[in-house]
């Protein structure tokens, strides 16, 4: 249990729909992130939120909408989604502070996305 | 971030001690040498950092070499849920939210 969880941990879902992952983190941090994970490639970062604000937005396409309502949580919105979107989706946190001597960062166990 | 080198896979005997060199020869003064791990279709799971001292935690223990060349994470007592795999990152002491980047890693088998 590393304090972030994410839901669900497994989602089929067909190229018309809309569905949303959620992230939820219990550690206090202020920053998160949305990483894709597709199989034998490295992790891709997609987004960075510090203190519900977007600092990046690593050219995603606009059918991927984040939303940060708070520090705490982060949502992945997704619609009318390809086959190759299919994925593991991975959400992290940080404490995001210069004075911190290190900024580690903690995985979600992910979602497991199939497109069909 | 420096570059680091590890070996792509190793064997290790349930109960026995999981020893996995990382070489990151080209490290700077203000980076840390991070581990993470992992297991099949799960997320990255942290296990430990350092930046020149010797560092324990409940997971394992971390030697870096007097020159922070090099490093070894030391799984005391593998058991069969330490199969995974394990990245070696080195990274700065603050990176502003960089991506964290994964080299291809140690995949870990430990038999039974």
């Amino acid at each position: 249990e590393t304090g972030v969880t994410q839901t669900p941990r497994h989602l089929v879902m067909g190229m018309t729909n809309k569905k949303s992952l959620k992230c939820e983190q219990h550690l206090g941090h202020n920053a998160m992130y949305w990483y894709k994970q597709s199989a034998k490639k490295p992790l891709e970062l997609m987004f960075v939120y510090n203190f519900k604000e977007q600092t990046e937005n690593n050219s995603v396409p606009s059918r991927f909408s984040p939303e940060c309502p708070n520090s705490s949580h982060l949502f992945l919105h997704l619609h009318t989604l390809q086959p190759e979107d299919s994925a593991l989706y991975l959400c992290a946190s940080s404490q995001d502070r210069v004075s911190s001597s290190t900024d580690t960062q903690y995985f979600g166990p992910g979602t497991r996305l199939t497109v069909l | 971030d420096a570059k680091t080198t590890q070996p792509p896979s190793m064997d290790c005997a349930e109960g026995r001690a999981a020893n996995l060199p990382c070489n990151h020869s080209t490290i700077s003064g203000n980076e840390y040498v991070y581990w993470y791990r992992q297991i099949h279709s799960q997320g990255p799971q942290y296990i430990i950092h350092g930046l020149k001292n010797n560092e324990t935690n409940e997971m394992a223990s971390l030697i870096i070499t007097e020159d922070r060349k090099s490093s070894t994470l030391i799984l005391p007592h593998a058991t069969l849920r330490d199969t995974a795999v394990y990245y070696c990152i080195v990274r700065p002491t603050y990176t502003g939210r960089r991506a964290l980047t994964f080299g291809s890693g140690t995949r870990l088998q430990v038999q039974p």
